[in-house]
């Protein structure tokens, strides 16, 4: 167990509206990512963060920002939310040891009315 | 940049056949690791095998085995005696030996086992 918790776990939102996803984890991993899961694509990865306020763009940031503040928290925020944000969001962390597996969170299932 | 794919977007077999799923990859550089991720339907993304690229020794656990390949470029993955269980998505995916280690994953193989 990674200790990785999402937040929300569900929501739905109207299109134009912000929505902010957190990811909390108690391991102390340094690297932290976000992907989306869509039907055909598998997961992509969004954004990742290699340490306290260093992130870096992943293949589809387009219409994403993200904010690591702490160590344990990691947030991905959509600023004016499309129905092509659809998607079930996952955060995963890594230890820095060696090419080290991805642990991942629960996900979070976002709709975009 | 590397890639995956999955060419075998869903299989239905009946339990206790044996099959397997197949994994290409593309990339590079010559230090690379590759993974195998199981879906199940609750939805959480469970870590199966770590491979590296200097590593070619076939792997078995219980009733999972992986042939990997570097002449073929492929990662596959074989369960035999499939059971109900088995039941989930799969997901092959690669990461270069380098600091950050971002994991490409390919499209997934639903896996389907009958009773």
């Amino acid at each position: 167990d990674a200790g990785i918790t999402q937040s929300p776990r569900h929501k739905v939102t109207e299109t134009g509206t912000p929505v902010t996803l957190r990811c909390h984890q108690t391991e102390n991993h340094r690297y932290m990512y976000w992907y989306r899961q869509d039907p055909g694509h598998g997961l992509r990865l969004i954004h990742y963060s290699y340490g306290v306020k260093d992130t870096d763009k992943g293949e589809v940031s387009d219409g994403y920002s993200v904010s690591r503040s702490k160590t344990e928290d990691f947030l991905l925020t959509l600023e004016s939310a499309t129905s092509s944000q659809t998607s079930v969001y996952f955060c995963a962390c890594r230890g820095d040891r060696g090419a080290g597996e991805l642990f991942f969170g629960e996900g979070s299932r976002l709709t975009v009315l | 940049a590397q890639k995956v794919t999955q060419a075998q977007t869903e299989i239905s077999v009946v339990e206790k056949e044996d099959v397997t799923l197949d994994c290409v990859y593309e990339t590079r550089d010559t230090t690379y690791y590759l993974f195998w991720y199981k879906q199940p339907p609750s939805g959480e993304l469970v870590f199966l095998i770590r491979r590296n690229s200097f590593d070619e020794q076939n792997e078995i656990s219980g009733r999972y085995s992986w042939n990997f390949q570097k002449s073929t470029s492929s990662f596959n993955f074989t369960i035999t005696a499939s059971q109900v269980v088995d039941s989930a998505v799969y997901f092959c995916a690669l990461t270069l030996g380098d600091a950050g280690n971002m994991l490409t994953f390919g499209g997934g193989t639903r896996l389907m086992v009958k009773p």
